[in-house]
């Protein structure tokens, strides 16, 4: 069983807010990663990371920003939430060089007033 | 770079009646190949992967996957599906070499019905 978790779960908030999402895995997974996702899309990765330090964005332009200061530990922060930010935002990890599984969180959806 | 297109949306089919779900890619590089499965309300979590040797991948729960290099496919089936099936189904290939990101399809909703 996978362990790991996201919070919150849903949050309903006003344009201009300032928000963070959290995201812990107690695996000891260096990979760490957070995708996108719209209803009836596919998932778009926007960051991930490959130990702690290290950030990199992913194929789909993102506003948020992310950090990586503890390898189990990785937030997702928007300075100003507006309402093209509201979706359903997935973190995952893994470990390995290629081929390995990842593993989700049960997701946050956000929705921006 | 890679793609992936899931060729249907929704699949709606009668419980114990088989399924396939159809998965293509394209990739200028060789692939590792996934599926995952999302319940409502939950993440994703794998079903099955190829990553090397035989095509012919299988599920703990029924589902198996082939992987057919020629038509840059890796299509999901399963001979007889359960109500709890119900969900959505996620194709994704990984290029090798590339540091395992994930590229996703855009989903198929399998929907079961008695």
């Amino acid at each position: 069983e996978a362990d790991i978790y996201q919070t919150p779960r849903y949050l309903v908030i006003g344009t201009g807010k300032k928000i963070t999402l959290e995201c812990s895995q107690t695996m000891g997974h260096d990979k760490m990663y957070w995708y996108q996702q719209d209803p009836g899309m596919e998932l778009h990765l926007i960051h991930y990371s490959y130990g702690v330090n290290s950030t990199e964005k992913g194929d789909l332009s993102s506003e948020s920003t992310v950090s990586r200061i503890r390898t189990e530990h990785f937030p997702l922060t928007l300075e100003s939430a507006r309402p093209s930010h509201t979706s359903q935002y997935l973190c995952a990890s893994s470990e390995g060089s290629g081929g390995e599984t990842q593993y989700f969180g049960p997701g946050t959806r956000l929705l921006v007033l | 770079a890679q793609s992936v297109t899931q060729l249907d949306s929704q699949v709606p089919v009668f419980e114990e009646a088989p399924v396939e779900l159809r998965c293509n890619y394209s990739s200028s590089v060789s692939v590792y190949l996934f599926w995952y499965v999302q319940y409502p309300n939950q993440g994703l979590q794998l079903l099955l992967k190829y990553l090397s040797g035989s095509t012919l991948v299988e599920s703990i729960n029924g589902f198996e996957a082939e992987f057919n290099k020629s038509q840059t496919s890796f299509h999901l089936r399963k001979p007889s599906v359960h109500i709890s099936d119900t969900a959505e189904y996620f194709c994704a290939v990984s290029g090798r070499g590339q540091g395992g990101k994930l590229i996703f399809g855009q989903g198929t909703e399998l929907s079961v019905k008695p």
